[in-house]
């Protein structure tokens, strides 16, 4: 069975910080990974996917991804952070063989950008 | 700009009511799913249907949710009788049948049972 990570139920950072949002998964197969945003009120948008190919993965917003098979870590990075950057963030994943590209969600990080 | 839309926004009943929740997912998506969103539990996937037939219904209690699909263009998730415990928010999400697709979060319906 599929499962998600989040390392860090809330970061508080300053803002034009930069900023990382930790993720670990476990699967026994092939993976897709995910991370979505949800502002406040309302629903999840898609950030970045990691498919195959490049394990950097430009997403948008300034975010970016690194998938680590090795550690089965997918982190998600952002150099410097702007205010409108808070929100909650999600990990998620997804498997070749899963019916229906079904999501495994983590918990959720709370990114908190402080001026 | 196409979107998945969930009708309604938000809604306040009373226990042992019944509760319907729409969805329109977007054009063309054959996979729809439902998510509820509670602060303890998280994000949890209720139900999925491809090409309208329900492929995984496990996160559902059975005994008084439902979903169905009348047609490709209208989900819908009730709830009957509903309890103060089913108070949270429900997304609908649509996407194209691949396994890799990004999945398109309608904006929620915000249900409390008083």
């Amino acid at each position: 069975a599929q499962s998600v990570t989040q390392l860090d139920s809330q970061v508080p950072v300053f803002e034009e910080a930069p900023v990382e949002l930790r993720c670990n998964y476990s699967s026994s197969v092939s993976v897709y990974l995910f991370w979505y945003v949800q502002y406040p009120n309302q629903g999840l948008q898609l950030l970045l996917k990691y498919l195959s190919g490049s394990t950097l993965v430009k997403g948008i917003n300034g975010f970016e991804a690194e998938f680590n098979k090795s550690q089965t870590s997918f982190h998600l990075r952002k150099p410097s952070v702007h205010i409108s950057d808070t929100a909650e963030y999600f990990c998620a994943v997804s498997d070749e063989y899963n019916q229906g590209g079904k999501l495994i969600f983590g918990q959720g990080t709370e990114l908190s950008v402080k001026p | 700009d196409a979107r998945v839309t969930q009708t309604p926004r938000d809604k306040v009943t009373e226990m042992g009511q019944e509760v319907t929740m729409r969805c329109q997912p977007i054009l063309g998506h054959n996979t729809v799913f439902w998510y509820r969103q509670t602060m303890m539990q998280g994000l949890e996937l209720l139900a999925y249907f491809r090409n309208r037939a329900p492929l995984d219904d496990s996160g559902m209690p059975k005994d008084r949710f439902s979903a169905e699909m009348p047609d490709a263009t209208l989900a819908t998730l009730k709830i009957q009788p509903s309890e103060p415990r089913d108070s949270a928010v429900y997304f609908c999400a649509s996407a194209t049948r691949q396994g890799a697709d990004t999945q398109y979060f309608g904006p929620g319906t915000r249900l409390t049972v008083l």
